[in-house]
This record gives structure tokens, sequence and C-alpha cells, in this order.
């Protein structure tokens, strides 16, 4: 499984956008870029996943560039409750019963 | 919109006994995993279970866990002799087929204490 790096930590306002960085450098050609959040005793919930360029939903946004060794997730206008632990989790195209690994991901501290 | 539930969520339990965490995977889902996390670490992979058996097991699976789908709707952990090391949440999943690799459906999690 390709490894992933984000910052440990990041901190916001409400109503700004925030965008959290992952670098994949070894991504490899069938591995799909998904995020997670997860807010204290919850478990991970499924946010955005993509392959490149950018996908967006109701939630987030996901850019990822040409060489897809990195994705940034973009939370437009957050607020108190988006406060959370963001992970980037890099894996294969193929169907179900795949492993998740995942890291120690992003702690997002947003403020009033 | 359709959610994995787990019971207990929470169970506290003396050191060697036995405690079974039950998951309710959302209806037509075919692919079921058990994670764990202990207070203030990663999430952990423990299992990944499919057509009746498992997938794939981590290393901190070992003779002590076992899974079971008993009918058509439920999926247990079962932890044969709870060691103090085993507290923590343990998150299920699950998945189906017309979900890419990486997107799984998690509850909310049993946090097991055991004393």
């Amino acid at each position: 499984l390709a490894k992933t790096t984000q910052p440990i930590s990041m901190d916001s306002y409400e109503g700004q956008e925030v965008n959290i960085t992952c670098s994949h450098n070894n991504i490899a050609t069938n591995d799909y870029i998904t995020w997670y959040q997860q807010f204290p005793s919850q478990g991970p919930r499924f946010i955005i996943q993509g392959y490149k360029t950018k996908v967006t939903n109701e939630v987030a946004s996901l850019f990822i560039p040409a060489d897809r060794k990195s994705s940034t997730l973009s939370l437009p206008r957050v607020s108190l409750s988006d406060t959370a632990v963001y992970y980037c989790l890099v894996g294969g195209l193929t169907g179900g019963g795949n492993k998740l690994t995942f890291g120690t991901g992003t702690q997002l501290k947003v403020e009033l | 919109e359709p959610e994995v539930t787990q019971t207990p969520s929470h169970q506290v339990t003396q050191m060697g006994q036995e405690v079974i965490l039950r998951c309710v995977p959302i209806s037509n889902h075919l692919y079921f995993y058990w994670y764990r996390q202990i207070l203030g670490q990663k999430v952990e992979f423990l299992v990944s279970f499919y057509n009746n058996e498992i997938s794939e097991k981590s290393e901190i699976f070992d003779d002590q866990f076992s899974v079971e789908r008993p009918d058509g709707s439920n999926f247990t952990l079962k932890i044969r002799s709870t060691k103090l090391e085993d507290s923590a949440m343990y998150f299920c999943a699950s998945s189906g087929l017309r979900d890419r690799g990486g997107t799984q459906y998690f509850g909310p999690g049993t946090r097991l204490l055991v004393l």
C-alpha cells in the first residue's frame, strides 16, 4: 500500500475554506485516493474518493494533480462541527474486501 | 440512509472473560470488517470477512479472536479470554459489491474496557 503523509494538525476559523494536503509519492496505477473523517469516539466516516483531477460532492472537493503524487481535500466554509481527524488513504481499485490502513491523520480544529 | 449498527455501545469486562461484540452491517453488503482503535492511537485493521470466511487478518487477530456471521444480518467478533490490552474501541465496517476499494461504512463502535 502506498504510504501517505499529511500534516498532524491544522487550525481554522468558522467560515474559512480549509485545504488539507496529503502526499503519496508511491501511489500505484490502480490506487484510488479516499478521505475519511473521524469525530472523537465515533467510527471513521467516508467523505470523498477520487482517482484523478477533481471530484466534488455535497461535503468536500478533492483535487488530484496529474502526477497523482499528492491530493488536497478542500472543505468549504468550515464550521465548529468540522472539528475532527481527517485521514487520507490510498488503495486499490479492486472491489471490496481490502483492508484500510489508517495513518495518524490530520487533526482539524475549527474555532469561532 | 442505511447504517452499520453495533451493540453494545460500551462493555466492561474482567480480564480473562469472553466478550462478544455484535454488528449489523448494511443489508445488501457482502464484505465485513473489524477494526480497533486504542485510545489516542490509529485505527487498526483486525479482520475482513467475505462469503462466510475470513479473507484477511492482521497480526493482532490471534487465536483469541474469532468472527462469525451466525445469521443473515449479524456479524460478531468474539474475544475468548480478554486481556487488559484489548481495551479499545472496536469498529465494524461493511462494503458492497458496487463500492470501490477504499470505501467502507463504519459503525459507531463498541468501547471495550477490560479490568
